[in-house]
């Protein structure tokens, strides 16, 4: 079983509609939470960083449980611009190198 | 300015070879990564050096794979006697210092194909 889980997709939206993702991860010394961006063929960018308390940005909005070792991200009136594979990421508090552990990433394909 | 880069870009090798991925971090950044990719699969951390010193290595998947970066900024990740389970996107990231708290910027990676 891999550390960070998410369902792989793909998530087939229109234009405009409301998406969700959740990612689950099983080690509890996790301590930073991030979601990534990877357009196809392209490095992975830091979409946003993740907080106990949730956070928002534009249309993103991410949340974390910790109790149920959960993150989601929501996307509110999808572009197409937003097509992407976003990856659910943790890292360990006990590292102090900041290695990241990816999920298998989640496909979005935003329609006309 | 100048992100992270990588060459080269593809690399197409046959089995048994060997091969050398280049990378060049920001300037000045202390941090560098490098990650493995499968096609289908999210990054996976191979090894970690804070200037240059290989403070971690625990990622790499063989005693083929080696890693370097002797002058603290370039880094090149050599891999041994290439198998096809080689193949993959190799990525490079770095960031301003070691902790998660620093983002890591990626290069755009090197794409091994073993035939």
């Amino acid at each position: 079983r891999k550390e960070v889980e998410q369902d792989p997709g793909p998530f087939n939206v229109p234009e405009g509609a409301t998406v969700a993702f959740n990612c689950t991860y099983s080690n509890s010394a996790s301590q930073s939470f991030f979601w990534y961006r990877q357009d196809c063929r392209k490095e992975p960018k830091l979409l946003m960083s993740v907080y106990s308390s949730g956070n928002e940005d534009g249309r993103f909005t991410a949340q974390l449980n910790r109790a149920s070792q959960y993150i989601s991200l929501l996307i509110r009136d999808s572009k197409l611009s937003d097509s992407a594979t976003y990856l659910c990421v943790v890292s360990h508090g006990s590292s102090n190198t900041g290695k990241l552990i990816f999920g298998q990433g989640t496909t979005l394909q935003v329609k006309p | 300015g100048a992100g992270v880069s990588q060459s080269p870009r593809y690399k197409v090798a046959k089995r048994g070879q060997d091969v050398a991925l280049r990378c060049d971090p920001i300037s000045g950044h202390v941090s560098l990564f490098w990650y493995q990719q499968a096609l289908g699969q999210g990054p996976e951390f191979l090894t970690y050096f804070q200037n240059e010193a290989q403070l971690d290595k625990s990622g790499l998947p063989s005693d083929r794979f080696f890693a370097e970066r002797p002058e603290g900024s370039v880094s090149t990740l050599k891999i041994q006697r290439t198998q096809q389970e080689d193949s993959a996107v190799y990525l490079c990231a770095s960031s301003l210092s070691g902790g998660p708290k620093y983002e890591q910027y990626f290069g755009p990676g090197t794409r091994l194909t073993v035939t």
